[in-house]
């Protein structure tokens, strides 16, 4: 069946753009995830919908970063006035719900800053 | 120092090797995942555990509560077995998507 799918694969911006990438989450799955993958840096977490619950935006780095997820499926992280730190690859993953429900990874986004 | 650290950070093994990759970690956790970054950068969640022990194939975790230290292990391992593995920790009392990652172990497998 088809998995987790985000787009753009890769996008290319100049630095103060805003940019949109999105996540297609598992048909059923409730919970969704947003990390990120810098270059030498491992990953790290940003975003956790789980349903109807209010989100834990925790890992947000910045007020420039922003996330949502439209009638519990598909989401978009926005980020706002781009800076060079922010190239990284942009990984999405869901789940069911449940604590122990394994995540299924999307292939990211790979965004570059110039 | 990092939270979650993981040992080593390369390894290089000769196929049919027993592989051990280990993970540490200084924060009280609900739950610990392992996962596998191929080299073109999917990444497949093998593992979540939160006690004892889990095996599948030719994989197997283990994790000791007390301790704060999980392992992964390989048996008789193949090139395809190439790839970074992460350890992921669930900080106790976090959501489940809020996890604390190591920096990865790059493995190769030589035929």
């Amino acid at each position: 069946g088809a998995g987790v799918s985000q787009s753009p694969s890769n996008k290319v911006t100049e630095k103060g753009k805003d940019v949109e990438l999105r996540c297609d989450p598992i048909s059923g799955h409730t919970a969704l995830y947003w990390y990120r993958q810098s270059l030498g840096q491992g990953l790290e977490f940003l975003i956790y919908f789980q349903g109807n619950s209010a989100p834990d935006k925790s890992g947000l780095p910045s007020d420039r970063f922003s996330a949502e997820r439209t009638g519990g499926s598909v989401s978009t992280l926005t980020i706002q006035r781009t800076q060079q730190e922010d190239s990284a690859v942009y990984l999405c993953a869901s789940s069911y719900g449940g604590a122990n429900q394994p995540q299924h990874f999307g292939d990211g986004t790979r965004l570059s800053i110039l | 120092k990092n939270e979650v650290e993981q040992s080593p950070q390369n390894l290089t093994a000769q196929e049919g090797e027993f592989i051990t990759i280990n993970c540490s970690y200084s924060v009280g956790i609900s739950a610990l995942h392992w996962l596998q970054q191929h080299p073109g950068g999917g990444i497949v969640s093998l593992f979540m555990l939160s006690s004892g022990k889990k095996k599948h194939g030719r994989l197997i975790a283990t994790i000791n509560i007390q301790e704060k230290h999980s392992s992964l292990h390989i048996t008789a391992s193949h090139p395809r077995d190439s790839a970074v593995y992460i350890c992921a920790a669930r900080n106790y009392g976090g959501s489940q998507g809020n996890l604390i990652f190591g920096k990865g172990t790059k493995l190769s497998v030589k035929p």
